[in-house]
């Protein structure tokens, strides 16, 4: 069993739609989450960081993470063609075990929004 | 501000080549690392340098060497190229290997023939 699961989808969805990416882990020492989106032929860039249960916002995107089921969301509101990309859940064990500061990603999820 | 570049962005190499690939962060970050990402298998650490002066194995480190040049720079090299080597490899940083999220380039797609 993987450290992280993430659905690779396809996801396929129309413009202006609520998109729900999720991933699920099995460590409850991962204590910092992360969000990156990828687009065709570049790096993974950060989206959203977050350490608490709960819910965060930044703009169209909000991040959400529930610590007791080891699961963890991004949701994307107004979805748009541009955010067609691939988005990747990481996260890092939190401080004191052998592997505190190490990156665990997710597979990916590949997400298109049709116009 | 350019945050992570690598170069080159493309590279061909025939099999036992060798060959360097250069990173560089303007970010003043203190922690540097070195990532192949391959269909399937997702992003694997190859080698981190937690700070100026320290290296250390990543998942992945067989057949491969790093150099922590300075602050800004870390260098991959590849001493004798092999066709499983083909990927598209990634440099990143963080302010410290700790809690922090990293900073990614825009990476290296190296084909070995």
């Amino acid at each position: 069993q993987k450290e992280v699961e993430q659905d690779p989808g396809p996801l396929s969805v129309p413009e202006g739609a609520i998109v729900s990416l999720n991933c699920t882990y099995s460590n409850s020492a991962f204590q910092y989450f992360m969000w990156y989106r990828q687009y065709s032929r570049k790096g993974p860039e950060l989206l959203m960081y977050t350490y608490s249960s709960g819910n965060k916002e930044d703009g169209r995107f909000t991040a959400q993470v529930d610590k007791s089921s080891k699961y963890i969301s991004l949701f994307i509101r107004d979805s748009q063609p541009s955010d067609s990309a691939t988005y990747l859940c990481a996260m890092i064990l939190n401080a004191g075990g052998t592997s505190y500061g190490k990156l665990t990603f997710g597979q990916g999820t590949i997400l298109t929004v049709h116009p | 501000n350019a945050g992570v570049t690598q170069t080159p962005k493309f590279q061909v190499l025939k099999t036992g080549q060798s060959m360097t690939l250069q990173c560089a962060q303007d970010m003043n970050h203190n922690s540097m690392y070195w990532y192949r990402q391959d269909p399937g298998m997702g992003l694997r650490l190859i080698y981190y340098s937690a700070s100026e002066g320290t290296t250390d194995k990543g998942e992945v480190p067989n057949g491969y060497n790093v150099s922590r040049l300075n602050k800004r720079e870390f260098s991959l090299r590849l001493e004798s190229a092999a066709p499983s080597q083909t990927s598209v490899y990634f440099c990143a940083s963080s302010p410290w290997y700790s809690n922090q999220p990293q900073h990614f380039g825009d990476g290296t797609r190296l084909s070995i023939l």
